[in-house]
């Protein structure tokens, strides 16, 4: 079946540092893939996607890019801001409306 | 342009009791999908809906049980409520879920229910 594995968190960093959140999946066929964040208190949010082998997903500055031959769609960000912690959330979809969800990693950005 | 509409936001029921919540889908959405959220399982799929019709459903009991409305609405039940039910409740809404995967799921704000 399908799986999603992302690094335990949280992972605590400060403003301008450098994030990576990694993120593994096992599936059959070509998933399309997804991270979404979650604020307190909120729903999900649709962060970026990739549909297809080497595509590159961005928005808000982050990046994460399709990687078949690793199964992996790591997470990155040049310059965090405190306004970027949050629960991160890989996620992939074979099909239809079924994501399959990694366990989330809390950010925490300090000033 | 409206987002997903979730009802209620909060709620608090008794074992053995039943709840239905209640998701609006972004106008023109026509499949609806339902996650619970819970700080040991994480998010699990539910159930799919796609013009009235379950498309899809999760590993759960038959307690939980959903449908569709022709105006694209979905509804979701849990009957004989547990302590183990208490659980973020995200309702999701794409244009038609299409069989690639690639359709962006926008999600409400969840209905937040909590099981005594």
């Amino acid at each position: 079946g399908n799986s999603v594995t992302q690094m335990e968190g949280p992972v605590t960093l400060s403003e301008e540092a450098f994030l990576t959140i990694n993120c593994t999946y096992t599936a059959t066929g070509y998933p399309s893939l997804f991270w979404y964040v979650q604020y307190p208190g909120e729903g999900l949010q649709l962060l970026l996607k990739a549909t297809k082998a080497d595509d590159k997903g961005s928005n808000k500055g982050f990046e994460a890019t399709y990687r078949k031959e690793t199964t992996s769609f790591h997470l990155e960000k040049g310059s965090v801001q405190v306004s970027d912690s949050a629960v991160y959330f890989c996620a992939l979809n074979s099909g239809y409306s079924t994501l399959t969800f990694g366990k989330g990693t809390m950010l925490l950005v300090s000033p | 342009k409206a987002g997903v509409t979730q009802t209620p936001r909060y709620l608090i029921k008794t074992r053995g009791q039943q709840v239905t919540l209640s998701c609006s889908p972004i106008s023109g959405h026509r499949s609806v999908s339902w996650y619970q959220q819970t700080p040991g399982q994480g998010l699990q799929f539910l159930f799919e809906y796609f013009s009235e019709t379950q498309r899809n459903k999760g590993n759960f009991p038959g307690r939980f049980s959903g449908r569709q409305f022709s105006n694209s609405r979905s509804e979701m039940n849990v009957s004989t409520l547990e302590l183990g039910d208490s659980a973020l409740y995200l309702c999701a809404s794409s244009f038609d879920g299409g069989a690639s995967g690639a359709n962006v799921l926008t999600f409400g704000a969840g209905s937040r229910l909590t099981v005594l």
